[in-house]
């Protein structure tokens, strides 16, 4: 499987301000995955990416708050926007040749 | 109804028993089921896979996977304290528009006593 890299790790944020995550996959892959994960609770899908087109966004996610980029095969980024502390989580991405995960970003707003 | 559920526990299991973790999906399409193990603060990793009705076998892990019935379950042998975590089941679904995405069952925790 490929190794799943996300940067940062975890990061403490002022509401209001805005952060954006980076997942890099160390092999081509088609789809890539953005999950969230509140303190507490399941994983639930956030959008998906595909290269060279818009983010897909499940339910409830809209692309203002959470802007998506998908530049190239091996790369994307999640953007948490107008940061509020319900948006503190754990962030994680996916891709879908393998069903494994980064080790996450643990955001925490205050 | 959930589409995919779980007992959220906690599953207490004696150092050395069988602790036997399940799941239902509600979508009959669905062609992969996962199971992951997280711990309190980390991320899921990912501990079995399996996409044929049956058994699979690794290590002290087996999955078990019934279609018709629209279940599956991990059992673990020789539970250990170290197997004390949050065991997540998800299923993806068939190919469509949605190809690829995994949806999560709530987590049953598991905890092992020595």
């Amino acid at each position: 499987s490929a190794v799943i890299s996300q940067k940062p790790s975890r990061d403490i944020c002022q509401r209001g301000t805005s952060l954006t995550i980076q997942c890099q996959v160390d092999s081509q892959v088609t789809m890539m995955f953005w999950y969230r994960q509140q303190p507490g609770q399941s994983l639930t899908l956030i959008a998906t990416a595909n290269q060279g087109s818009e983010a897909t966004y499940e339910s409830g996610f809209v692309i203002d708050k959470f802007p998506i980029s998908r530049p190239n095969l091996t790369f994307s980024t999640l953007t948490v926007s107008n940061m509020s502390p319900e948006d503190s989580s754990i962030y994680l991405c996916s891709v879908e040749e393998w069903a494994d995960f980064g080790q996450g970003t643990r955001l925490t707003v205050v | 109804q959930k589409e995919v559920e779980q007992n959220s526990g906690p599953l207490s299991v004696p150092e050395g028993a069988i602790a036997s973790l399940n799941c239902t999906y509600s979508d009959r399409g669905s062609q992969s089921f996962f199971w992951y193990r997280q711990y309190s603060g980390k991320s899921p990793e990912l501990i079995m896979s399996i996409y044929s009705n049956g058994d699979k076998e690794d290590g002290r892990f087996t999955a078990q996977l019934n279609k018709a019935s629209q279940y599956v379950s991990l059992l673990i042998r020789d539970s250990q304290p170290s197997d004390s975590a949050t065991y997540l089941c998800a299923v993806r679904r068939k190919r469509s528009s949605n190809t690829g995405k995994l949806i999560f069952g709530q987590g049953t925790t598991l905890q092992v006593k020595p």
